[in-house]
């Protein structure tokens, strides 16, 4: 089956401690991005990957990293998360039409 | 990317077409419209898009107007699951520079069938 997944489903996690949140798509796409949803202020794109080795900042890049060794993975890294990235996260994968994955709620006390 | 106006919410009894409008006066020659659907804190889910024809796929139809500044979502036999927020999106192929390929989602349409 055709899908992008994200791991972990949930996190709570504290001030911090670094995380990765996983991000894998099997549909063999070259453009791969993160968004952030938050109430009010609708999804929000952190960063983006045209293809392999090529990213670059989205709206709100403060805070995370990506990295983009292979096609299908786009991992989004936190290096010392905030309370503030307390979020509902998005990968997807494809331009034309995007297809989102499930989707990563992420606390940070 | 045009501006998109669509109603806050509708409803629709089950087993009943549903038809989300959605305004795009603004559109230009090479912009498309696409429609995406997000049921409670689950992702984005594409369902649609066209330029100036109409679409029809296995989820929906997708009704552009002729001078294209509108267009309508149809769900032709709307089921309790299809309970969720509507999204009309208009962009084109060549937007690039910062955030590219970044889908802008407005208000969207709550969508409510009810039994």
């Amino acid at each position: 089956e055709a899908q992008v997944t994200q791991n972990p489903r949930y996190l709570i996690t504290v001030t911090g401690k670094k995380l990765t949140v996983t991000c894998s798509q099997n549909m063999n796409h070259e453009y791969m991005s993160w968004y952030r949803q938050d109430p009010g202020l609708g999804l929000r794109q952190i960063y983006y990957s045209m293809n392999v080795e090529v990213t670059d900042k989205g709206d709100v890049p403060e805070g995370y990293k990506v990295s983009r060794k292979e096609k299908r993975n786009f991992p989004l890294i936190l290096e010392s998360p905030s309370p503030n990235q307390t979020s509902l996260y998005f990968c997807a994968s494809s331009l034309y039409p995007q297809y989102f994955g499930p989707g990563t709620r992420l606390t940070v006390l | 990317d045009a501006k998109t106006t669509q109603p806050p919410s509708m409803d629709c009894a089950e087993g009943r077409a549903a038809n989300l409008p959605c305004n795009h006066s603004t559109i230009s020659g090479n912009e498309y419209v696409y429609w995406y659907r997000q049921i409670h804190s689950q992702g984005p889910q594409y369902i649609i898009h066209g330029l100036k024809n109409n679409e029809t796929n296995e989820m929906a139809s997708l009704i552009i107007t002729e001078d294209r500044k509108s267009s309508t979502l149809i769900l032709p036999h709307a089921t309790l699951r299809d309970t969720a927020v509507y999204y009309c999106i208009v962009r084109g192929y060549n937007a690039g520079g910062t955030s590219y390929g970044k889908l802008t989602f407005g208000q969207g349409t709550i969508l409510t069938v009810h039994p």
